[in-house]
């Protein structure tokens, strides 16, 4: 079986300044797929960035990236220049080589001050 | 192109009544799959097609719910005899083949009186 944590239920950071949303996992699998998921009150889940267990680089997508640390079981997301658009939930999430089904964290909702 | 299609946006129902969702995946996805999304349990797997093969059940929670992809594209999710506890969010996704990332559609939001 395969789990992932999100430790914050809840994070807040002041426009234009940096975040970084926490998420561990466990799995028994030796290739996974790690993935971060916004979900804005539209309910609409989009694809934040995407890890690949193999490679040693950390995603990075505009001002997003991520801190992969794979002998602790740990992917982190950073956001860069917080914009308040980037308010939403957050959902850190895992598949297996299968990709079968996403295992997803119990999210972190994120609110921007001005 | 077009993404991933649910519908209705919203249904609200009467417990013990049947009702039907549907999910349109994104053309030429081969893998289609259903969640759940609920306040006390979060994001629950349902059930997940690829291709022709058998679908993986293993996340439906009880008999009443069944789901069936028609012709490797559209896929309807049927709740029967709904129970207060089915009302959620249910939210469909689809995805190229292997382990790519998923696309979500908009949901629906079942209410169950």
């Amino acid at each position: 079986a395969q789990t992932v944590t999100q430790s914050q239920p809840e994070m807040s950071v002041q426009e234009a300044e940096t975040v970084t949303l926490s998420c561990t996992y466990d799995t028994s699998e030796s290739d996974y797929y790690l993935f971060w998921y916004k979900q804005p009150p539209s309910r609409q889940m989009i694809l934040v960035i995407r890890q690949e267990a193999y490679k040693q680089q950390n995603a990075t997508e505009n001002r997003f990236s991520v801190n992969f640390q794979k002998a602790a079981k740990s992917f982190s997301l950073k956001i860069s220049d917080s914009q308040l658009g980037d308010a939403a939930m957050y959902f850190c999430a895992l598949t297996n080589n299968a990709g079968n089904m996403l295992t997803f964290g119990g999210g972190t909702r994120l609110m921007v001050k001005p | 192109g077009a993404g991933v299609s649910q519908s209705p946006s919203n249904k609200v129902t009467e417990k013990g009544k049947d009702v039907e969702l549907r999910c349109d995946p994104i053309s030429g996805h081969t893998a289609l799959y259903w969640y759940r999304q609920s306040l006390g349990q979060g994001l629950e797997f349902l059930i997940y097609f690829q291709g022709n093969s058998a679908p993986d059940k293993s996340g439906l929670p009880s008999d009443r719910f069944s789901a069936e992809r028609t012709g490797g594209s559209v896929s309807t999710l049927t709740i029967q005899r709904t129970q207060q506890e089915d009302s959620a969010v249910y939210l469909c996704a689809s995805s190229p083949q292997g382990p790519r990332e998923q696309y979500f559609g908009p949901g629906t939001r079942l209410t169950v009186t």
